[in-house]
């Protein structure tokens, strides 16, 4: 099946910073990614959908400015959450999507952890 | 709008017994279904999914799922449970429109004791 990684699987940054999460289709190109946050024990909540080469969508209640998508290319989408606070600590995962099929393949995920 | 219901938040079973996973949904027409798994720390793993066809659909690890429209319902099953089936259970809808996002129930957390 299709592949989707995202780098880095972890990571703790300070209070203010800004952190880079990339997901990357390795064997598929993707015209579509999907970024969720899943809270402890919970179901996932949809962030945005990235298309390549063009804005992204957010859903409602989610800063843009705050998490930045960018899809730059068929097989790669990064979220930089910018001036991190500990309310933004989750596991963020990104979903992709071949054209025209109807499958979605999840990466790993990313647990962010801002202190 | 799309929605997605899973009522029990916890299922536990014995090694080796029949399991089934709840799912209903709802959607304004021909609902695309999906269930993935997710274990601990990880990101989700394609099941199955019910887009036409036959109303029971056969996916991975023995899993197969049976799409009910009378019911709205697409319950998840397996004749015989393992232990490594322990695992966190969404059930996804997605409505018509190609390349859209999907929508998750909340999850039903799966035990399987030995």
């Amino acid at each position: 099946g299709a592949v989707v990684s995202q780098h880095p699987s972890r990571v703790i940054c300070k209070s203010g910073t800004s952190v880079k999460i990339e997901c990357r289709s390795l064997d598929f190109q993707a015209t579509t990614m999907f970024w969720y946050r899943q809270f402890p024990k919970k179901s996932l909540m949809l962030m945005a959908t990235s298309n390549e080469g063009s804005k992204a969508t957010y859903e409602q209640g989610v800063e843009k400015d705050k998490f930045l998508i960018n899809h730059a290319s068929l097989t790669l989408s990064t979220l930089t959450v910018t001036s991190a606070h500990p309310e933004d600590s989750s596991f963020y995962i990104c979903s992709a999507i071949l054209a025209y099929q109807e499958t979605q393949y999840f990466g790993p995920g990313t647990r962010l952890l801002v202190l | 709008a799309q929605s997605v219901a899973q009522p029990e938040d916890q299922v536990n079973v014995a090694e080796g017994n029949p399991l089934t996973v709840k799912c209903t949904y709802s959607v304004s027409g021909n609902p695309y279904l999906f269930w993935y798994v997710q274990y601990p720390n990880r990101g989700l793993q394609f099941l199955l999914k019910y887009i036409t066809g036959d109303n029971l659909v056969k996916g991975s690890y023995g899993f197969e799922a049976e799409f009910n429209k009378s019911q709205t319902s697409f319950h998840l099953k397996k004749p015989s449970a393992l232990v490594s089936d322990s695992a966190l259970y969404f059930c996804a809808v997605r409505g018509n429109q190609a390349g859209t996002a999907l929508i998750f129930g909340k999850g039903t957390t799966l035990s399987v004791s030995s």
